[in-house]
């Protein structure tokens, strides 16, 4: 079954370190990719997105986020953790042609000062 | 101001009742859809819709009923056969099948 893999139920790192989320998918061919942010009862905020080309890519807020196609992975990165980046994270992929985007079940960052 | 708008905010209901969360999008937008949230579950798809009259269910539709009368509009209402509706429910709506972006939500609560 198609599936969204986010293995950190919960991540902590302190203001100004380097951050990288993991989200690993399973599907048969390469599908479109995302990262969103949600803050606590808010709705969810698009970080980046991957469809083709660079694996490399850049989002909003100094995020980026690199797709490895041999790892089945969308990692993503930030250089230096600011506190307002505490919330929760979520990978989602949709199949190419195809409408149901599939949500992994999160990665809640807490920054320590 | 473009963007999707869901209301109420926090919403409770009786055991029993139905009720309507509202989603609005002035973004033109042609696909929407309503995702439930619940806490370590990450987000699972209720309906969805492609075009205006037209809509299909998602992993989740029982004890939910939905229509799509004008392209700007997607209510969504709980209704009584749905046995544990507290949660926390998201409208998006996207551009054909891409980039889905999200409202702010709507919080249920059972009381």
């Amino acid at each position: 079954a198609q599936s969204v893999t986010q293995p950190d139920i919960h991540i902590t790192v302190s203001e100004g370190a380097s951050l990288e989320l993991r989200c690993n998918y399973s599907y048969g061919a390469t599908p479109y990719l995302f990262w969103y942010v949600q803050s606590p009862g808010q709705g969810l905020q698009l970080l980046l997105k991957y469809f083709s080309g660079d694996t490399l890519v850049q989002g909003i807020k100094g995020f980026e986020a690199e797709f490895k196609r041999s790892q089945s992975s969308f990692n993503l990165r930030k250089p230096s953790v600011h506190w307002s980046d505490a919330a929760e994270y979520f990978c989602a992929v949709v199949m190419r042609g195809f409408q149901k985007l599939v949500f992994g079940t999160g990665t809640r960052l807490l920054v320590s000062p | 101001d473009g963007g999707i708008t869901q209301s109420p905010k926090y919403l409770f209901r009786k055991e029993g009742q139905n009720v309507t969360l509202s989603c609005e999008q002035n973004l033109n937008h042609d696909a929407m859809y309503w995702y439930r949230q619940d806490p370590g579950q990450g987000l699972r798809l209720i309906y969805y819709s492609q075009i205006v009259n037209d809509f299909q269910k998602g992993d989740i539709a029982e004890g939910y009923s939905v229509s799509r009368e004008k392209k700007e509009s997607f209510p969504l209402t709980v209704t009584s056969a749905q046995k544990n509706p507290t949660a926390f429910y998201l409208c998006a709506s996207s551009m054909g099948a891409a980039t889905q972006y999200f409202g702010p939500g709507t919080r249920l609560t059972v009381l």
